[in-house]
């Protein structure tokens, strides 16, 4: 069965530098979408994304991060300038057409020093 | 925006038992899945389940979509069955709503 799979799986990083989390969605899949996940708390909403241009974005979406899908494959998100509260569990999912449900990947645990 | 309850917060059973998540959401809803989050943070899907009744083995769920809430049955605990379950809820191709979960311990 095709998977989501994520890139890398755990990533450390200092304070103050731009880390690029990586997606690889299922290959017909049309919704694309970012959850982040402080440790010990529940799975929040970052930002979506269809046809190739942000279709929502929460509050915690600052102008620190960015998505890009650079290819046919690739869903990436971007953090500027990373901060300690930054440090959490991402994940990317991915959502085809016709059914409505949600395919997630395994996750990038970012820790920020 | 959508509310999601689940209960109980925290649940200890004794390997063998039988359990009842819960979960509860405010408005309609045309997307509900569940997921096992693993000791090493990965969600897995457990069921998609808008509607109607599902089973997978040892677990099953229940969403009654009209009344606003879904349960997961656990038969036969095993240990491995411990982590954090959570329920999460949407409408087509808009982001999920999740639950703040519910931490399952089990003893053998």
């Amino acid at each position: 069965e095709p998977e989501v799979t994520q890139t890398p799986s755990h990533q450390v990083t200092q304070m103050g530098q731009e880390v690029i989390l990586r997606c690889v969605p299922i290959s017909n899949h049309l919704y694309f979408y970012w959850y982040r996940q402080i440790l010990g708390q529940k799975v929040e909403f970052l930002v979506s994304f269809y046809n190739n241009e942000i279709s929502e974005k929460s509050e915690i979406f600052d102008d620190q991060f960015s998505v890009e899908r650079p290819d046919g494959s690739n869903f990436t998100l971007k953090i500027r300038s990373t901060k300690l509260e930054d440090s959490a569990m991402y994940f990317c999912a991915s959502e085809p057409a016709f059914e409505n449900k949600q395919f997630f990947g395994p996750g990038t645990r970012l820790t920020v020093l | 925006g959508i509310q999601v309850e689940q209960s109980p917060p925290d649940l200890i059973l004794q390997e063998g038992a039988n359990s009842t998540l819960r979960c509860n959401f405010s408005d309609s809803v045309n997307n509900l899945q569940w997921f096992h989050q693993n000791p090493w943070g990965q969600l897995i899907n457990l069921f998609y389940i808008p509607s109607g009744t599902k089973q997978n083995g040892r677990l099953s769920a229940t969403t009654v979509a009209t009344e606003r809430y879904s349960l997961l049955y656990i038969s036969s605990s095993q240990t491995t069955d411990s982590g954090v379950y959570f329920c999460a809820v949407g409408l087509g191709n808009t982001p999920l709503v999740f639950g703040k979960g519910t931490r399952l311990s089990v003893i053998a």
